[in-house]
């Protein structure tokens, strides 16, 4: 059973245009993180969000907690061919973390 | 250099043998994590470990040995490796507190044939 639920899986866009993803879940969670994982690579944390409502924002990243905290969106404003990554969002229980599947992102040049 | 390193990087090898997964971290962080990350479902925690001598089982732990002698190390012990165990398999650890951020170190892609 898949806890946290992510769209879109995949996204190909353009360099310089918007788009936003996903992590959705029926359960109410005391934090969200979010993660970006390159090829060959690791996930590496962007952000952690707490408060329902929260915004935060890193640089042309955006993260936004549902009100209910059962949801949370990423927007990026004018991608970069460097934002290509896949995006992943975990909750944290009791020191166990939960991810979602991911959304995989191509920004093309 | 402070960090957390996994090896070997890539191994192939075959059904039924025993393989072992290194991970070292250079933080004394009290938490360490291992992770398989398939295709269509993202990270799953096999297991993870509070401190030293203290493991405890993820959501996939079947077919999984885990010990922590040290605080640094985190060995991952496939004891009879099976074709569904082909992954790619992260280590991760962090200190404590709920929202502290996980670092993960780059990987072992593993084949079994």
């Amino acid at each position: 059973t898949q806890l946290l639920e992510q769209s879109p899986q995949f996204l190909s866009i353009q360099e310089g245009e918007n788009l936003t993803v996903y992590c959705n879940s029926s359960s109410v969670f005391s934090s969200l993180q979010w993660y970006r994982q390159e090829p060959g690579e690791g996930p590496v944390l962007l952000v952690t969000v707490v408060t329902g409502g929260e915004v935060k924002k890193l640089k042309r990243l955006t993260f936004q907690f549902g009100d209910a905290r059962k949801d949370s969106s990423l927007h990026i404003t004018a991608a970069q061919t460097g934002d290509t990554g896949l995006y992943l969002c975990a909750f944290p229980d009791f020191n166990k973390f939960y991810f979602g599947s991911g959304t995989k992102l191509n920004v093309k040049p | 250099d402070a960090g957390i390193t996994q090896s070997p990087r890539y191994k192939i090898t075959e059904t039924g043998r025993q393989v072992t997964l290194m991970c070292h971290q250079t933080w004394s962080h009290s938490y360490m994590f291992w992770y398989r990350q398939d295709l269509g479902h993202g990270l799953r925690l096999i297991y993870y470990s509070a401190a030293a001598d203290i493991t405890d089982k993820g959501e996939v732990p079947d077919g999984y040995v885990v010990s922590r002698s040290k605080t640094e190390n985190f060995p991952l012990t496939l004891e009879s490796a099976t074709r569904s165990q082909t992954s790619v398999y992260f280590c991760a650890s962090k200190s404590t507190g709920n929202n502290q951020p996980q670092h993960f170190g780059d990987g072992t892609r593993l084949s079994i044939l």
